[in-house]
C-alpha cells in the first residue's frame, strides 16, 4: 500500500525557516517524480514544487522560487521541502504527492505568524 | 499560467441524482486533466486521470470526459458517501494549476 506521511509543520515567525519531510513507503520511491502541493485555509490548491527521480531537476512556481527548495533522499525514501523567508501567505496545509499526483499524504499544517 | 475555471462552486443534489462538474482551461491542455475527491480532513483521492481514465478502485459511477479546454466529471447516481469537495488539476504544462473546487452536498 502506498503511503506518504508528512512531518515538520508548526508555527513559525515571518522571515524564519522550516523544513518539511515526507516519508514514502509501499512503492519504489526512486522511480517517481515527487511534488509538494499546498492549500491555504479556505482556499484552493497550489502546486509548490516538483523534483525529478534523481533530484537533478527541480521545478517551482514564481510564488516560491528562490525561497523554497525541494530535495530527496532515495536511500531513505524521503522527500523534503526547505522553506526560507516565510511569509504569512505561506500559511497552508502542505501535501506531498507522487507524480502523476495519484497518491497524496494527509498533509501537515504550517502557520506563519508573529 | 493556465487558469482552470471550475463550476459550480457549490452543488446540492439528492441520492440517485446525476451530477456533473465542469472545468474549463484557459488554453489547450490536451487530455492532461485529473479529477480528485477530498473529504474533510483527508488527503485528496484521485478519481480520474488523463481526462477519462478511471483510477483503480474507484466506483464506475464516476466518469470523466473532455479534451482541449473543456472537461466534465460525472457521477451517474449520487451516493451518500460522495459528499465531498471535488477539484481538477491540469498537468499539461508548468506551473500545474488546480480548479477552485466544487463542494457537493446532499439535498
Amino acid at each position: 500500500e502506498v503511503q506518504l506521511v508528512e512531518s515538520g509543520g508548526g508555527l513559525v515567525q515571518p522571515g524564519r525557516s522550516l523544513k518539511l519531510s515526507c516519508a514514502a513507503s509501499g512503492f519504489t520511491f526512486s522511480n517517481y517524480y515527487m511534488a509538494w502541493v499546498r492549500q491555504a485555509p479556505k482556499k484552493g490548491l497550489e502546486w509548490v514544487a516538483t523534483i525529478s527521480t534523481s533530484g537533478s531537476r527541480t521545478y517551482y512556481p514564481d510564488s516560491v522560487k528562490g525561497r523554497f527548495t525541494i530535495s530527496r533522499d532515495n536511500a531513505k525514501s524521503s522527500l523534503y521541502l526547505q522553506m526560507n523567508s516565510l511569509k504569512s501567505e505561506d500559511t497552508a496545509t502542505y501535501y506531498c504527492a507522487r507524480r502523476p499526483f495519484d497518491y497524496w499524504g494527509q498533509g501537515v499544517m504550517v502557520t506563519v505568524s508573529s | 499560467d493556465i487558469q482552470m475555471t471550475q463550476s459550480p462552486s457549490f452543488l446540492s443534489a439528492s441520492v440517485g441524482d446525476r451530477v456533473t462538474i465542469n472545468c474549463k482551461a484557459s488554453q489547450n491542455i490536451n487530455r492532461y486533466l485529473n479529477w480528485y475527491q477530498q473529504k474533510l480532513g483527508e488527503a485528496p483521492k484521485l478519481l480520474i486521470y488523463n481526462a477519462n481514465s478511471l483510477q483503480t478502485g474507484i466506483p464506475s459511477r464516476f466518469s470523466g470526459s473532455g479534451s482541449g479546454t473543456d472537461f466534465t466529471l460525472t457521477i451517474s447516481s449520487l451516493q451518500p458517501e460522495d459528499v465531498a469537495t471535488y477539484f481538477c488539476l491540469q498537468h499539461n504544462s508548468w506551473p500545474y494549476t488546480f480548479g477552485a473546487g466544487t463542494k457537493l452536498e446532499l439535498k
